[in-house]
């Protein structure tokens, strides 16, 4: 079975710019969840999705936002970039709806603001 | 609610000891717990879960120990190898592992030394 897909593994962007993350989970997933690494930080929840719908949100502003299709893939949008949304942005995949169903993680993508 | 937390940030050990990592974790509702392994470059990878219904639970050269008293959390790996070299993370959920909105600790890296 295919793991979770992560698309692109780097983007470089610049100030006041948008980006399009893309993700597609593992086969019969139906839950994807985005989260946001960086040093200081580290791993912390942006939202997730479950049948088209986002059925949990972190703590994070408006600028961040997101989707999925029918399909089960999932993009994540950022506006207006700020240098501090560099960061390696990791998608996450599980059944949904389950007891004990823990999460498969991409490799993610490396959003680099310059 | 509030983020798990690690004790240690680094752990060095001579190869083929065992290796104990900890956690401590906040929120008296999390009901769902789980270990990942992130190597550089790449997508955090599932080690091993475990539920609060249970103390212990045990892989292949993984145990994870729940101390539901102290709110406490561990890793314990045997016979350490440099592939285990890495960083982990113990993770938390508060809906038995059936959402996608896990809380992650800082982080500990682990450093087998040949």
């Amino acid at each position: 079975k295919a793991g979770v897909t992560q698309t692109p593994r780097y983007l470089i962007k610049t100030r006041g710019q948008q980006v399009t993350l893309s993700c597609s989970p593992i086969s019969g997933h139906r839950s994807v969840s985005w989260y946001q690494q960086t040093p200081g930080q580290g791993l912390q929840f942006l939202f997730e999705y479950f049948s088209e719908t986002q059925r949990n949100k972190g703590n994070f502003p408006g600028r961040f936002s997101g989707r999925q299709f029918s399909n089960s893939r999932s993009e994540m949008n950022v506006s207006t970039l700020e240098l501090g949304d560099s960061a390696l942005y990791l998608c996450a995949s599980s059944p949904g709806g389950t007891l004990n169903q823990p999460q498969h993680f991409g490799d993610g993508t490396r959003l680099s603001i310059l | 609610g509030e983020s798990v937390g690690l004790h240690l940030p680094t752990l060095s050990v001579q190869e083929g000891d065992n290796s104990i990592i900890n956690c401590a974790y906040s929120n008296s509702a999390s009901d769902y717990f789980i270990w990942y392994k992130q190597e550089s470059g790449k997508g955090p990878q599932f080690i091993i879960d475990i539920r609060s219904n249970m103390d212990k639970r045990q892989g292949q050269r993984v145990t994870v120990l729940l101390n539901k008293t102290v709110k406490h959390l561990s890793l314990q790996i045997a016979a350490t190898q440099p592939g285990d070299s890495a960083v982990y993370f113990c993770a938390e959920n508060t809906d038995g592992g059936s959402q996608g909105n896990l809380i992650f600790g800082k982080g500990t890296k682990l450093s087998v030394k040949p």
